[in-house]
């Protein structure tokens, strides 16, 4: 496709629900990443792969949270028994080299 | 945790002014980049500059990178309503992490 796609773009989950949140790269793009971002903040990384290996995963803020890329592209994250302070913008990222990098609008994740 | 720090937090200008916003890092970079992001969209790459790089023109864009204040700053000239946005500054670390890591932000507001 022309960009990142994320989806859903919104979603409101109950407390102690598990979700997963897709992402769709740029065609080609080896590098894939997962970033969170607060109200009124900037994104904070939770994880990174090239291709299908999960290089660095040390933001993710607890083991509730999981990412896989099996085939090299799409992307899951998965939060299991969500929590209110999970609720954020989560945010996907894929580059083709180590600079640049395109984003996806983002999936809006409320807990209620 | 944010490595980046932005000021102001937010800047309220009048359309045809420029707008200056700054950037400080605290860690050794490859590379520093500034972002765009529209409320609740997905963030655009605007500019990137080199660690050996001082100043970088891009447009109306205009950055400056001095790494021995560990700063940058990026100057919107002849600013435009469309202009109104959230500005973050990124860095790329100069080890082996592939992450960018983002400032605060500062809230662009440009009046008509």
């Amino acid at each position: 496709g022309a960009g990142v796609s994320q989806s859903p773009r919104y979603k409101v989950a109950k407390r102690g629900q598990d979700v997963a949140l897709r992402c769709d790269p740029i065609s080609g793009h080896v590098s894939l990443f997962w970033y969170q971002q607060a109200l009124g903040q900037g994104p904070e990384f939770l994880t990174y792969f090239q291709n299908e290996a999960q290089l660095d995963k040390s933001g993710l803020p607890s083991d509730r949270f999981f990412a896989e890329r099996p085939e090299g592209s799409v992307s899951t994250l998965k939060i299991q028994r969500t929590q209110q302070e999970d609720s954020a913008v989560y945010l996907c990222a894929s580059s083709l080299v180590r600079n640049e990098q395109f984003f996806g609008p983002g999936t809006r994740l409320t807990v209620l | 945790s944010q490595q980046g720090e932005e000021d102001p937090q937010a800047l309220s200008i009048q359309e045809g002014e420029n707008a200056t916003m700054n950037c400080s890092y605290k860690t050794s970079i490859n590379n520093l980049q500034w972002y765009r992001q529209n409320s609740g969209r997905g963030l655009v790459h605007l500019i990137l500059i080199r660690s050996n790089e001082r100043e970088k023109h891009s447009g109306r864009l205009r950055v400056t990178l001095d790494t021995s204040k560990k700063s940058s700053s990026l100057l919107i000239t002849a600013s435009r309503a469309a202009d109104t946005a959230s500005y973050f500054c990124a860095t790329l670390s100069s080890g082996s992490a592939r992450q960018l890591t983002f400032g605060s932000g500062t809230q662009l507001t440009v009046l008509p």
